[in-house]
């Protein structure tokens, strides 16, 4: 099925550092959400964009939905051990007439402490 | 309480079995989904339903089939369960303008 390019696929960082990971697409996009699964559990919803150009924040973590609408990043400032967890992005294509997401691959961050 | 509910949370079956896996959901959203996730991938949508007389295919859908018993309720059945469906499933809803989507905790299913 027809994923989103995201990066990277895993990072270790030491606890302080900041994070950064973004998703690409080649479509157009009209809604991004950014989730955070820890092991054996479901995708928790950290941020939701809904207008080109939109920068959000949560606590720490800071997205933005791309100005060409085919991007968005998520930033985690100062990591501590509980960010670990595996990170993914989800887009809603413009063109796709309907609610369908479509979800990255997955970011997997480990954090050293 | 959970918005969105799995049961059952773990499950181990043979070859052949007929399962079927639950989800309800307390946010009076009309809008319901079945993912698939396997290591290393992202998810993947089996079923989607917009409504309770609305249901639709997704990516993945063979070997698959679904019910919508009520707004708040959307089962997934394996008719004939294969070990290639061995996976983590996952129900989630959105609803509203924004239309953003939670998930439930999941499924484990092993299938021997």
């Amino acid at each position: 099925g027809q994923q989103l390019n995201q990066s990277p696929q895993s990072m270790f960082i030491q606890e302080g550092e900041d994070v950064s990971m973004n998703c690409t697409s080649s479509s157009i996009f009209n809604t991004w959400l950014w989730y955070k699964q820890d092991p054996g559990e479901g995708p928790v919803l950290l941020i939701a964009l809904y207008k080109a150009g939109e920068l959000t924040s949560n606590g720490r973590l800071t997205a933005q939905f791309g100005i060409t609408r085919k991007d968005s990043f998520l930033n985690i400032s100062a990591s501590i051990p509980s960010d670990v967890g595996i990170y993914f992005c989800a887009g809603q294509p413009a063109t796709s007439g309907t609610y369908k997401y479509i979800f990255g691959t997955g970011t997997r961050l480990k954090v050293l402490a | 309480d959970a918005d969105v509910t799995q049961t059952p949370r773990n499950r181990i079956t043979k070859t052949g079995k007929r399962i079927m896996l639950e989800c309800s959901q307390t946010k009076g959203h009309d809008r319901m989904y079945w993912y698939r996730q396997d290591p290393g991938l992202g998810l993947q949508l089996i079923y989607y339903s917009f409504d309770v007389k609305d249901i639709n295919k997704g990516e993945i859908s063979d070997g698959y089939s679904v019910s919508r018993q009520a707004q708040a309720k959307f089962s997934l059945s394996l008719e004939s369960a294969i070990p290639n469906q061995t996976a983590l499933y996952f129900c989630a809803t959105s609803g509203g303008f924004a239309d953003t989507q939670y998930f439930g905790p999941g499924t484990r299913l092993t299938v021997l």
